[in-house]
């Protein structure tokens, strides 16, 4: 069974640009969720996505946005690059939403701005 | 006030011997889920273990246990026999039951197992 893919893995961009970050969740799985982690703000929650629809969003700007398309692949962008958005951007699949509900994790894209 | 709290950035282990990871949360909800991760350095965050609020025993699966204390509010990761395989980031998470679509994650730590 094929894992959470996530592309591309490795980008670099320059600031003022904008980047969109694929996600394609496990087979079955309707809730995709995406984090950014950084050294200094650790697993900071980005949006989470189910049945296309954004259910919950984090304490990010308007620069950063996302969609789940109908078979519950997603997407983000981030618009006008900043150096502080470099970081690793990880997507969680789910097959329901649900407290105890696991994820499981892609390897995540690495962006780096310069 | 953090969500979840990691206190030890990095800690060692030998090789065969137990460790413990320890982990604190603050909630006012009734109902929720604690979660611990593994990080390798290959970034994928590996599911271990879950503990429900409400489960009444500590979660266990394979080498890993949850020591669960609900009063103290800890979450505390216990491997035992460690292997130079578990060398990674380890992160504690949480799930609220009025707001289960986002984890919150702890700051981490760093367990490097020696030979």
């Amino acid at each position: 069974k094929a894992g959470v893919t996530q592309t591309p893995r490795y980008l670099i961009k320059t600031r003022g640009q904008q980047v969109t970050l694929s996600c394609s969740p496990i087979s079955g799985h309707r809730s995709v969720s995406w984090y950014q982690q950084t050294p200094g703000q650790g697993l900071q929650f980005l949006f989470e996505y189910f049945s296309e629809t954004q259910r919950n969003k984090g304490n990010f700007p308007g620069r950063f946005s996302g969609r789940q398309f109908s078979n519950s692949r997603s997407e983000m962008n981030v618009s006008t690059l900043e150096l502080g958005d470099s970081a690793l951007y990880l997507c969680a699949s789910s097959r329901r939403q649900g407290m105890n509900t696991e994820a499981f994790f892609g390897q995540g894209t690495r962006l780096t701005v310069v | 006030a953090q969500k979840i709290t990691q206190t030890q950035p990095g800690m060692f282990v030998q090789e065969k011997e137990a460790v413990t990871l320890d982990c604190t949360y603050d909630t006012s909800d009734q109902s929720y889920g604690l979660f611990w991760y593994k990080q390798p350095s290959s970034g994928e965050m590996i599911f271990l273990i879950y503990q429900g609020s409400y489960d009444e025993q500590n979660a266990t699966e394979g080498r890993y246990s949850l020591n669960f204390q609900k009063a103290r509010k800890s979450a505390n990761l216990v491997i035992s026999a460690s292997q130079l395989g578990d060398s990674a980031m380890y992160f504690c998470a949480m799930r609220e039951g009025n707001n289960f679509n986002k984890f919150y994650f702890g700051s981490g730590t760093k367990l490097n197992v020696k030979p």
